[in-house]
């Protein structure tokens, strides 16, 4: 079946670097996805992957896929206090075809510390 | 571009009521796709519509129903409340080659 798992929850210091990992069970998904939820907010995208690509990297965020594991993981650069929120990790809709259906992970709570 | 706009915000009903929640996809747009967050179950797929037609349906009962305009606005709506229906409802529009775009969501409790 479908399922995206993630750590629950991760505390850095400032200006360290912080990695969330996700592993997720559907290998035909085209693209994997990294959306951040500040409280009371939607889902804003920070970036996602394609699925033949290993590694993305956009301004302080690199996204790297190792494919055989069905491994995602998100590293947020020089970590500012700005950047608390939960991180959710999503792929594709089995046999969804399109990027019409995401399932999600349980999301990752990130505590940036001044 | 404006983003994905949801109406109303927040709603408060109460059990046995029903309640229709509307989504704005972003210009161009004509997939339209609804989620479910709770504390519980996290986030969930309900539906998609693309076109005006139902194109993937999550495992939710059919109290839940969606429909989709021709202008790609899209409106969901829950009949026979229960106290469970309580969540954050998040819209998401995107094109057949593009990734979703997330509202802001509608909180709605059920009382």
């Amino acid at each position: 079946g479908e399922d995206v798992e993630q750590s629950l929850f991760l505390s850095v210091r400032e200006g360290d670097s912080s990695v969330i990992n996700c592993t997720y069970t559907d290998s035909s998904s085209t693209y994997l996805y990294w959306y951040k939820q500040e409280p009371g907010a939607g889902l804003q995208l920070l970036t996602y992957i394609f699925s033949n690509m290993d590694m993305k990297q956009d301004q302080r965020l690199t996204v790297l896929l190792n494919k055989k594991d069905k491994h995602l993981s998100l590293r947020i650069a020089d970590t500012q206090t700005g950047d608390s929120a939960i991180y959710f990790c999503a792929e594709e809709g089995e046999g969804s075809g399109n990027t019409g259906k995401l399932i999600f992970g349980q999301g990752t709570t990130l505590q940036v510390k001044p | 571009k404006a983003g994905v706009t949801q109406t109303p915000r927040y709603l408060i009903k109460t059990r046995g009521q029903q309640v229709t929640l509307s989504c704005s996809p972003i210009s161009g747009h004509r997939s339209v796709s609804w989620y479910q967050q709770t504390p519980g179950q996290g986030l969930q797929f309900l539906f998609e519509y693309f076109s005006e037609t139902q194109r993937n349906k999550g495992n939710f009962p059919g109290r839940f129903s969606g429909r989709q305009f021709s202008n790609s606005r899209s409106e969901m709506n829950v009949s026979t409340l229960e106290l469970g229906d309580s969540a954050l409802y998040l819209c998401a529009s995107g094109t057949d080659q593009e990734t979703q775009y997330f509202g802001p969501g509608t909180r709605l409790l059920v009382l």
